[in-house]
């Protein structure tokens, strides 16, 4: 089945870099888009970014364009979201989903917790 | 596109139904989901296109509309269902997978 687990979360200083990782199995992970959704604490659902199956295509939300980037290793399986910049409102679960095109979100992982602080 | 949900807290017994709107700020045809969303969980997807079920998702829940308005009604109401429910649209180019503001529905 169709498993995402999320890793790379932490404590970082405003300013600072992190980079996240959502681990893939159960699909053929080259065949599909994938996204990254995040939810800050007592917050609603924020789309984050989404990137082509093959990594051609890569969109953001405008909340995080120029600091965030999105890309994916097919031969590991694997999706990354790079943040630069981190401000405190940043502050969020981030959960990677797998997409299935006119189909919503069927599949999330557990997500990891980003925290911006001093 | 703003997806405007309501109301923001449901109050409802056991056993009744509960429904949920979605108002989107422009059309986005039938391109729209449903989450539920539990304390520390990840969401879980209950309706995609706007009334299709999806996978494993029991039959008291089915959704409705087109365009720009939305419902979502939960029938016969387990305590299991009671949760945040969002909607998002997926009709927008270049994408932005909106989002609305989610209906808590509580234990009356």
């Amino acid at each position: 089945q169709v498993h995402l687990v999320e890793s790379g979360g932490g404590v970082v200083q405003p300013g600072g870099s992190l980079r996240l990782s959502c681990a893939a199995s159960g699909f053929s992970f080259r065949t599909y888009g994938m996204h990254w959704v995040r939810q800050a604490p007592g917050k609603g659902l924020e789309w984050v970014a989404f990137i082509r199956y093959d990594g051609n295509e890569l969109y953001c939300a405008d909340s995080v364009k120029d600091r965030f980037t999105i890309s994916r290793d097919n031969s590991q399986n694997t999706l990354y979201l790079q943040l630069h910049n981190l401000r405190p409102e940043d502050t969020a679960v981030y959960y990677c989903a797998k997409d299935s095109p006119g189909s919503g979100f069927a599949y999330w992982g557990q997500g990891t917790l980003v925290t911006v602080s001093s | 596109i703003v997806m405007t949900q309501s109301p923001a807290t449901l109050s409802v017994f056991p056993g009744e139904g509960a429904t949920l709107s979605c108002r989107a700020s422009q059309s986005v045809s039938s391109n729209l989901a449903w989450y539920q969303q539990t304390p520390g969980q990840a969401p879980r997807l209950l309706i995609y296109g706007a009334s299709t079920r999806a996978l494993g998702i029991p039959a008291r829940f089915s959704g409705s509309g087109s365009g720009t308005e939305f419902t979502l009604i939960i029938s016969n109401l387990q305590s299991e269902d009671f949760a945040v429910y969002y909607c998002q649209q997926y009709n927008d180019w270049p994408p932005t997978y909106t989002f609305g503001q989610g209906t808590k529905l509580e234990i009356k």
